[in-house]
Protein backbone atom coordinates (compact mmCIF):
# COMPACT_ATOMS: atom_id res chain seq x y z
CA UNK A 1 0.00 0.00 0.00
CA UNK A 2 1.29 3.64 -0.71
CA UNK A 3 2.88 5.30 2.14
CA UNK A 4 4.59 8.58 3.26
CA UNK A 5 6.29 8.89 6.56
CA UNK A 6 8.11 11.91 8.55
CA UNK A 7 10.01 10.62 11.51
CA UNK A 8 10.73 14.36 12.67
CA UNK A 9 7.40 14.91 14.91
CA UNK A 10 8.34 18.15 16.30
CA UNK A 11 11.45 20.11 15.55
CA UNK A 12 12.74 23.41 17.24
CA UNK A 13 15.04 26.13 15.78
CA UNK A 14 16.57 28.91 15.78
CA UNK A 15 15.87 31.67 13.02
CA UNK A 16 18.96 31.26 10.48
CA UNK A 17 19.51 27.85 11.25
CA UNK A 18 19.40 25.35 8.41
CA UNK A 19 16.22 23.38 7.97
CA UNK A 20 15.70 19.59 6.76
CA UNK A 21 13.00 17.45 7.12
CA UNK A 22 12.64 14.67 5.91
CA UNK A 23 10.41 12.55 4.13
CA UNK A 24 10.28 9.20 2.98
CA UNK A 25 7.59 7.10 0.68
CA UNK A 26 6.40 3.56 -0.58
CA UNK A 27 4.89 3.28 -3.92
CA UNK A 28 5.36 0.76 -6.20
CA UNK A 29 5.17 2.68 -9.05
CA UNK A 30 5.34 6.19 -10.77
CA UNK A 31 4.85 8.54 -7.37
CA UNK A 32 4.17 12.06 -7.05
CA UNK A 33 5.36 13.98 -4.16
CA UNK A 34 4.30 17.54 -2.80
CA UNK A 35 5.35 19.36 0.75
CA UNK A 36 2.28 21.47 1.78
CA UNK A 37 2.61 24.12 4.76
CA UNK A 38 -0.41 24.58 7.34
CA UNK A 39 0.65 28.09 9.48
CA UNK A 40 -1.24 28.19 12.87
CA UNK A 41 -5.36 27.90 12.31
CA UNK A 42 -5.04 27.90 8.47
CA UNK A 43 -5.64 25.75 5.80
CA UNK A 44 -2.91 23.72 4.26
CA UNK A 45 -1.24 25.65 1.27
CA UNK A 46 1.40 23.33 -1.65
CA UNK A 47 5.12 24.41 -0.89
CA UNK A 48 6.43 22.47 -3.54
CA UNK A 49 5.58 19.43 -5.93
CA UNK A 50 8.00 16.99 -7.80
CA UNK A 51 6.60 15.02 -10.80
CA UNK A 52 9.40 14.10 -12.74
CA UNK A 53 12.76 15.56 -14.21
CA UNK A 54 14.92 17.44 -12.10
CA UNK A 55 15.11 15.58 -8.81
CA UNK A 56 16.01 19.32 -6.92
CA UNK A 57 13.00 21.43 -6.71
CA UNK A 58 12.14 24.58 -5.56
CA UNK A 59 9.06 25.91 -4.14
CA UNK A 60 7.58 29.00 -2.54
CA UNK A 61 9.63 30.85 0.56
CA UNK A 62 13.26 29.64 -0.10
CA UNK A 63 12.07 26.19 0.32
CA UNK A 64 13.42 23.26 -1.84
CA UNK A 65 13.21 19.54 -1.88
CA UNK A 66 15.33 16.87 -3.14
CA UNK A 67 13.76 13.30 -4.38
CA UNK A 68 15.83 10.76 -4.26
CA UNK A 69 14.52 7.75 -5.93
CA UNK A 70 17.36 4.87 -4.34
CA UNK A 71 16.59 6.07 -0.88
CA UNK A 72 13.03 6.59 -1.26
CA UNK A 73 13.28 10.05 0.07
CA UNK A 74 11.94 13.97 -0.47
CA UNK A 75 13.32 15.90 1.83
CA UNK A 76 12.54 19.39 2.39
CA UNK A 77 15.10 22.11 3.31
CA UNK A 78 15.48 25.40 3.99
CA UNK A 79 18.81 27.23 4.15
CA UNK A 80 17.70 29.86 6.66
CA UNK A 81 14.77 29.63 8.77
CA UNK A 82 12.69 32.30 9.65
CA UNK A 83 10.10 33.11 12.87
CA UNK A 84 7.23 33.22 10.28
CA UNK A 85 8.10 29.67 9.13
CA UNK A 86 6.55 28.35 12.48
CA UNK A 87 4.09 26.09 11.26
CA UNK A 88 3.09 22.01 10.68
CA UNK A 89 4.66 20.62 7.15
CA UNK A 90 3.15 17.55 5.58
CA UNK A 91 4.56 15.58 3.08
CA UNK A 92 2.32 13.54 0.76
CA UNK A 93 1.93 11.17 -2.23
CA UNK A 94 0.02 10.32 -4.97
CA UNK A 95 0.37 6.90 -7.04
CA UNK A 96 -0.57 7.82 -11.15
CA UNK A 97 -3.78 5.34 -10.83
CA UNK A 98 -5.34 6.95 -7.60
CA UNK A 99 -5.79 10.62 -7.69
CA UNK A 100 -6.09 11.14 -3.82
CA UNK A 101 -3.17 12.52 -1.55
CA UNK A 102 -1.64 10.03 0.81
CA UNK A 103 -0.36 12.65 3.82
CA UNK A 104 2.22 12.26 5.84
CA UNK A 105 1.85 12.51 10.02
CA UNK A 106 3.36 16.21 9.87
CA UNK A 107 6.27 18.14 11.47
CA UNK A 108 5.96 20.84 13.18
CA UNK A 109 8.15 23.51 13.13
CA UNK A 110 9.26 26.00 15.65
CA UNK A 111 11.28 29.04 15.06
CA UNK A 112 12.89 30.57 17.69
CA UNK A 113 13.50 34.17 17.24
CA UNK B 1 -11.89 33.11 -7.27
CA UNK B 2 -12.64 33.14 -3.85
CA UNK B 3 -11.25 29.47 -3.64
CA UNK B 4 -12.62 26.56 -1.85
CA UNK B 5 -15.24 27.96 0.46
CA UNK B 6 -16.13 25.73 3.77
CA UNK B 7 -19.47 26.35 6.16
CA UNK B 8 -19.55 26.23 8.92
CA UNK B 9 -16.32 27.14 10.05
CA UNK B 10 -16.95 25.89 13.81
CA UNK B 11 -19.50 23.74 14.97
CA UNK B 12 -20.60 22.67 18.73
CA UNK B 13 -23.09 20.14 18.54
CA UNK B 14 -24.33 17.29 21.58
CA UNK B 15 -23.62 13.93 20.56
CA UNK B 16 -26.19 12.30 19.02
CA UNK B 17 -27.40 15.16 16.79
CA UNK B 18 -27.15 15.37 12.77
CA UNK B 19 -24.04 17.45 11.86
CA UNK B 20 -23.99 18.63 8.41
CA UNK B 21 -20.73 20.38 6.66
CA UNK B 22 -20.87 22.26 3.58
CA UNK B 23 -18.48 22.45 0.78
CA UNK B 24 -18.29 24.87 -2.46
CA UNK B 25 -15.26 23.95 -4.59
CA UNK B 26 -13.62 26.51 -7.20
CA UNK B 27 -15.80 26.19 -10.26
CA UNK B 28 -14.38 24.08 -12.87
CA UNK B 29 -12.67 21.71 -10.74
CA UNK B 30 -13.47 18.34 -11.34
CA UNK B 31 -12.35 16.36 -7.92
CA UNK B 32 -13.76 17.08 -4.29
CA UNK B 33 -12.07 15.70 -1.47
CA UNK B 34 -12.76 15.57 1.78
CA UNK B 35 -10.61 14.77 4.72
CA UNK B 36 -10.48 14.69 8.71
CA UNK B 37 -7.61 15.96 10.84
CA UNK B 38 -6.88 15.04 14.19
CA UNK B 39 -3.99 15.17 16.28
CA UNK B 40 -3.87 11.46 16.84
CA UNK B 41 -4.42 10.49 13.41
CA UNK B 42 -3.31 13.66 10.98
CA UNK B 43 -4.19 13.84 8.14
CA UNK B 44 -6.98 10.86 6.70
CA UNK B 45 -8.92 10.91 3.35
CA UNK B 46 -12.39 10.22 3.95
CA UNK B 47 -13.66 10.49 0.39
CA UNK B 48 -13.36 11.72 -2.98
CA UNK B 49 -15.51 12.58 -6.41
CA UNK B 50 -14.64 12.69 -9.82
CA UNK B 51 -17.52 14.89 -11.50
CA UNK B 52 -19.75 14.24 -8.90
CA UNK B 53 -19.57 10.74 -8.58
CA UNK B 54 -18.31 9.28 -5.60
CA UNK B 55 -14.60 7.37 -6.59
CA UNK B 56 -13.23 6.15 -3.34
CA UNK B 57 -15.02 5.89 0.07
CA UNK B 58 -12.76 3.66 2.10
CA UNK B 59 -11.98 6.24 4.26
CA UNK B 60 -14.86 6.95 5.43
CA UNK B 61 -15.18 5.74 9.32
CA UNK B 62 -18.05 4.31 9.68
CA UNK B 63 -21.64 3.89 8.51
CA UNK B 64 -22.86 7.56 10.50
CA UNK B 65 -20.92 9.33 7.93
CA UNK B 66 -22.31 10.34 4.76
CA UNK B 67 -20.89 12.57 1.43
CA UNK B 68 -23.21 13.78 -1.26
CA UNK B 69 -22.55 16.14 -4.26
CA UNK B 70 -25.16 16.67 -5.75
CA UNK B 71 -23.67 19.11 -8.33
CA UNK B 72 -20.48 20.68 -9.31
CA UNK B 73 -20.63 23.65 -7.23
CA UNK B 74 -21.83 21.98 -4.05
CA UNK B 75 -20.70 18.80 -1.46
CA UNK B 76 -22.03 17.90 2.08
CA UNK B 77 -20.63 15.46 4.72
CA UNK B 78 -22.97 14.37 6.52
CA UNK B 79 -22.56 12.38 10.07
CA UNK B 80 -25.65 11.03 12.29
CA UNK B 81 -25.50 10.71 15.05
CA UNK B 82 -22.42 12.03 16.03
CA UNK B 83 -20.04 11.36 18.61
CA UNK B 84 -17.43 13.19 20.39
CA UNK B 85 -14.63 11.15 19.15
CA UNK B 86 -15.89 12.65 15.34
CA UNK B 87 -14.28 16.15 16.94
CA UNK B 88 -11.92 16.77 14.35
CA UNK B 89 -11.13 19.69 12.03
CA UNK B 90 -12.53 18.59 8.44
CA UNK B 91 -11.47 20.19 5.26
CA UNK B 92 -12.38 20.37 1.86
CA UNK B 93 -10.38 20.23 -1.13
CA UNK B 94 -10.89 20.65 -5.07
CA UNK B 95 -8.66 20.26 -7.92
CA UNK B 96 -8.95 20.31 -11.79
CA UNK B 97 -9.11 17.54 -13.83
CA UNK B 98 -7.27 18.25 -16.83
CA UNK B 99 -4.09 20.43 -17.17
CA UNK B 100 -3.40 19.36 -13.84
CA UNK B 101 -0.29 21.40 -12.23
CA UNK B 102 -0.65 19.40 -9.15
CA UNK B 103 -2.09 20.22 -5.88
CA UNK B 104 -5.37 20.48 -3.94
CA UNK B 105 -6.82 23.77 -3.30
CA UNK B 106 -7.50 23.61 0.48
CA UNK B 107 -10.43 25.40 1.96
CA UNK B 108 -10.56 26.65 5.34
CA UNK B 109 -11.68 24.14 7.05
CA UNK B 110 -14.14 23.52 9.58
CA UNK B 111 -14.14 22.48 13.13
CA UNK B 112 -16.71 20.41 14.84
CA UNK B 113 -16.81 19.86 18.68
CA UNK B 114 -18.80 16.86 19.34
CA UNK B 115 -20.38 17.23 23.38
Amino acid sequence: AQSVSQHNHHVILSEAASLELGCNYSYGGTVNLFWYVQYPGQHLQLLLKYFSGDPLVKGIKGFEAEFIKSKFSFNLRKPSVQWSDTAEYFCAGMDMGRRALTFGSGTRLQVQP
Amino acid sequence: DAGVIQSPRHEVTEMGQEVTLRCKPISGHDYLFWYRQTMMRGLELLIYFNNNVPIDDSGMPEDRFSAKMPNASFSTLKIQPSEPRDSAVYFCASSPGTGWGGGYTFGSGTRLTVV
